[in-house]
């Protein structure tokens, strides 16, 4: 079955310990991105990667790093969290940047900072 | 660079009533316009989809209308139930780009 998945889907974690949230595809998709979810705020871009070794800050990438060693793989790390990080994460991957295709998402992580 | 509007914010219908979502947007190259919706606690997940080639296209109860002049997009459902009931989002696709998401429709219908 054609997917992305993220884990793990809910972590409580506290202040200044690293933690990295895993996102997997397996439909060999180009274009990866990760977005963070808060009320009233819609989607907001964290990070994109267009191919492997490539990535690109989106809107929101204060505080987050992503690496993209393999295609299939975008991790999103978190060097020192805070609890203004506390937010509903997603992955989302396309075919390719600029491919007129919907982006298939996650499952979803909710990180609670403490 | 791109910018997508969405408007309400929240909306409330009775059960069997339509309900419209409207989308604006500033790129006039953009040639892709997708709708997610997303239920409580789970992911966006596409519902219709519309490309700038097209003026309208209908999926059973949910319809998309884009008129490319006015640089604006709606989502049309029809004869609404609560399993409806979700946020939705509306997208639009810079030629080249990356997807640009609208903040959001809280769409409540009450049985």
């Amino acid at each position: 079955e054609a997917q992305v998945t993220q884990n793990p889907r809910y972590l409580i974690t506290v202040t200044g310990k690293k933690l990295t949230v895993t996102c997997s595809q397996n439909m060999n998709h180009e274009y990866m991105s990760w977005y963070r979810q808060d009320p009233g705020l819609g989607l907001r871009q964290i990070y994109y990667s267009m191919n492997v070794e490539v990535t690109d800050k989106g809107d929101v990438p204060e505080g987050y790093k992503v690496s993209r060693k393999e295609k299939r793989n975008f991790p999103l790390i978190l060097e020192s969290p805070s609890p203004n990080q506390t937010s509903l994460y997603f992955c989302a991957s396309s075919l390719r940047q600029g491919a007129s295709y919907g982006y298939t998402f996650g499952s979803g992580t909710r990180l609670t900072v403490v | 660079g791109e910018n997508v509007e969405q408007h309400p914010s929240t909306l409330s219908v009775q059960e069997g009533d339509s309900a419209v979502i409207k989308c604006t947007y500033s790129d006039s190259a953009s040639n892709y316009f997708p709708w997610y919706k997303q239920e409580l606690g789970k992911r966006p997940q596409l519902i219709i989809d519309i490309r700038s080639n097209v003026g309208e296209k209908k999926d059973q109860r949910i319809a998309v209308t884009l008129n490319k002049t006015a640089k604006h997009f709606s989502l049309h459902i029809t004869e609404t139930q609560p399993e409806d009931s979700a946020v939705y989002f509306c997208a639009a696709l810079p030629r080249g780009g990356k997807l640009i998401f609208g903040q959001g429709t809280e769409l409540s219908v009450k049985p």
